[in-house]
């Protein structure tokens, strides 16, 4: 099973509401990402988590939190959101950082209002 | 600076043809790279890797061809079918950081 589920699937959201993303897997993997991805472009990265703690920050803004709370689970906070924020964001995971090959979920379809 | 990109945005292939999907990257260094598809609606789905120690490695109905001295590497899809249609993406997991660099995609359609 390489299954990464991500709730909800689609999300509206004005400017001044605040939301959670929620990305789940259950195959024992010690790394997990948060991508950001744009119509006809390549998913872009945005946090690593690795053994549940953040590994790396690709300099995301501030409106964008993350969130670890097991080993399983990833959480992505939102809030203060910008219409330019509407994209398609996806989870992944890994065995562990840096071992290659990611496993994506379907991806939360975002649109800020 | 790094890159790993596909030569064309769109391919258009028969059904029942072969499809061919190019990738060209710019570090010499790089010697691990992965093909992702992803389809309307869905995440990216890995499909085949490769590592610089081989030149070819077969899969269900895919290869992946590597040429080390031009810097490219190809996706190879036998007899392609209807399910086949998708946005493909070489990537390369970067050793130095640990992320993976996405080329910009090749959109494959099937015609009829």
């Amino acid at each position: 099973d390489t299954e990464v589920t991500q709730t909800p699937k689609h999300l509206v959201m004005g400017m001044t509401n605040k939301k959670s993303l929620k990305c789940e897997q259950h195959m024992g993997h010690r790394a997990m990402y948060w991508y950001k991805q744009k119509a006809k472009k390549p998913p872009e990265l945005m946090f690593v988590y690795s053994y549940e703690k953040l590994s790396i920050n690709e300099s995301v803004p501030s409106r964008f939190s993350p969130e670890c709370p097991n080993s399983s689970l990833l959480n992505l906070h939102l809030h203060a959101l910008q219409p330019e924020d509407s994209a398609l964001y996806l989870c992944a995971s890994s065995q562990r950082h840096g071992n290659g090959i990611q496993y994506f979920g379907a991806g939360t379809r975002l649109s800020v209002l | 600076g790094e890159s790993v990109g596909l030569h064309l945005p769109t391919l258009s292939v028969q059904e029942g043809d072969n499809s061919i999907i190019n990738c060209a990257y710019s570090n010499s260094a790089s010697d691990y790279f992965i093909w992702y598809k992803q389809e309307s609606g869905k995440g990216p789905q890995f499909i085949i890797d490769i590592r610089s120690n081989m030149d070819k490695r077969q899969g269900q109905r895919v290869t992946v061809l590597l040429n080390k001295t031009v810097k490219h590497l190809s996706l190879q899809i036998a007899a392609t079918q209807p399910g086949d249609s998708a946005v493909y993406f070489c990537a390369e997991p970067r050793n130095r950081d640990d992320k993976i660099i996405f080329g910009k995609g090749t959109r494959l359609h099937i015609l009829p």
